[in-house]
This record gives structure tokens, sequence and C-alpha cells, in this order.
């Protein structure tokens, strides 16, 4: 079952600019975790981030987890367009072996 | 993902025909995962399998099957049940269940009905 929601559904920026997509889940969390996917393509991962950690940086991504309501964040600083894709978020609860993903954030980076 | 090899990449299927898709992997992964994805949504789960000779129904297992007799392979097979198949196929991987691992992706089948 899908438990995450990502928002907004789809965004386009300039290139240089940051992006910022949200990601909102319904129960309690073992890990959550972001992927992009480009057009046509399997999914690639981007960072995880443990239920017990608030922030977590790579490179130019940034994501941020509040248990307490539910939601994580994902942030491209200095977009660019090799960065034009679909972002999803995926959890998985404690003591499951399954993801669930929300149906994504649509970034377009224009040059 | 170069470790995971999923064939054929477009796959037409006609009415009442089954079809296999393939998905093997050289990562040495114990669990292997289906997934349907169609346009503008995210991914949802049809099965998976832990380790050799077991698997799993997920959220949409009706009118799919599976076997897992190799660690390496795990075949989908979309039966004529399913009336809706057409669809983006993504078969993944992941090294243990346990240790916070992410999944690693294919490249995925694109499934059309003639």
């Amino acid at each position: 079952s899908q438990q995450g929601e990502e928002d907004p559904q789809a965004l386009s920026i300039q290139e240089g600019e940051n992006a910022t997509m949200n990601c909102s889940y319904k129960t309690s969390i073992n890990n959550l975790q972001w992927y992009r996917q480009n057009s046509g393509r399997g999914l690639v991962h981007l960072i995880l981030i443990r239920s017990n950690e608030r922030e977590k940086h790579s490179g130019r991504l940034r994501v941020t987890l509040d248990t307490s309501k539910k939601s994580s964040s994902l942030l491209i600083t200095a977009s660019r367009a090799a960065d034009t894709a679909s972002y999803f978020c995926a959890t998985d609860a404690p003591d499951d072996y399954k993801l669930s993903f929300g149906a994504g954030t649509t970034v377009t980076v224009r040059a | 993902d170069g470790g995971i090899t999923q064939s054929p990449k477009y796959l037409f299927r006609k009415e009442g025909q089954n079809v296999t898709l393939s998905c093997e992997q050289n990562l040495n992964h114990d669990a292997m995962y289906w997934y349907r994805q169609d346009p503008g949504q995210g991914l949802r789960l049809i099965y998976y399998s832990q380790i050799v000779n077991d698997f799993q129904k997920g959220d949409i297992a009706e009118g799919y099957s599976v076997s897992r007799e190799k660690k390496e392979s795990f075949p989908l097979t979309v039966t004529s049940a399913q009336k809706n198949p057409t669809a983006f196929y993504l078969c993944a991987t992941l090294d243990s269940p346990y240790g916070n691992q992410p999944q690693h992706f294919g490249d995925g089948t694109r499934l059309s009905i003639l």
C-alpha cells in the first residue's frame, strides 16, 4: 500500500535555483528513503535517513525528517538540467522488508 | 543499475496470452522484488522474495505469478487473468532486509497490449 505522499506533484525551476519537495506518511517508519527516476529508467537511490536522524546531507542534497509530523523534505541546491527527473520518497516499517512509495514529484529544471 | 538486468525492454501481449518478464542479478543480493508503475504514479509491489524457493504476495498480486529457483533470477509471469497489464514493470534487489540498506533497481520492462 502507498503511504507516502509527495508535494508538490510537479515543480519547474530555473537552473541554479533550489528545489524543495515534501513527503508525508501515515504510520511509524524505520527508515525513509529518496529515489530519483529519469524518464523511462529505473529508480536510483539518493539518500536514506533513519527514524532517529533529523537531517542528512549528500553533495547538493539535503534531507530532513520530522517524525512528530510524519514528514520529510528533500532540498536540491543549485539545480542543474541533469536534475530533471521524478523524485520519490519511500518508507519501510519496523520489521518489514517492503517499501511503500509515494506518487512522486516531477522536477523540470529549465536552462 | 548494471548489476540488475531486466529483459526485454519492451514487450507486447496479445489477448489471452501469458508473458514472462526476466530479472537477473549479479549482486548476490538475498531479496528480490517486482513493482508495477502506472503513468504519473508511484510503485506498487506485486511480489517479493527474501530467499530462494520462497516468495510472498505484495499489494497487487492478482493476475501475476513468480518463481525463485535460483538466487540470481526472479521471473514474473503476467497471466491472461491480468486484464489491465499495460504498465512499466521494475525489478529490484536488496542485499539484506536488515541493516538499513537501499533497494537497487533494474531499468524496467514496458508491457503493452496488442
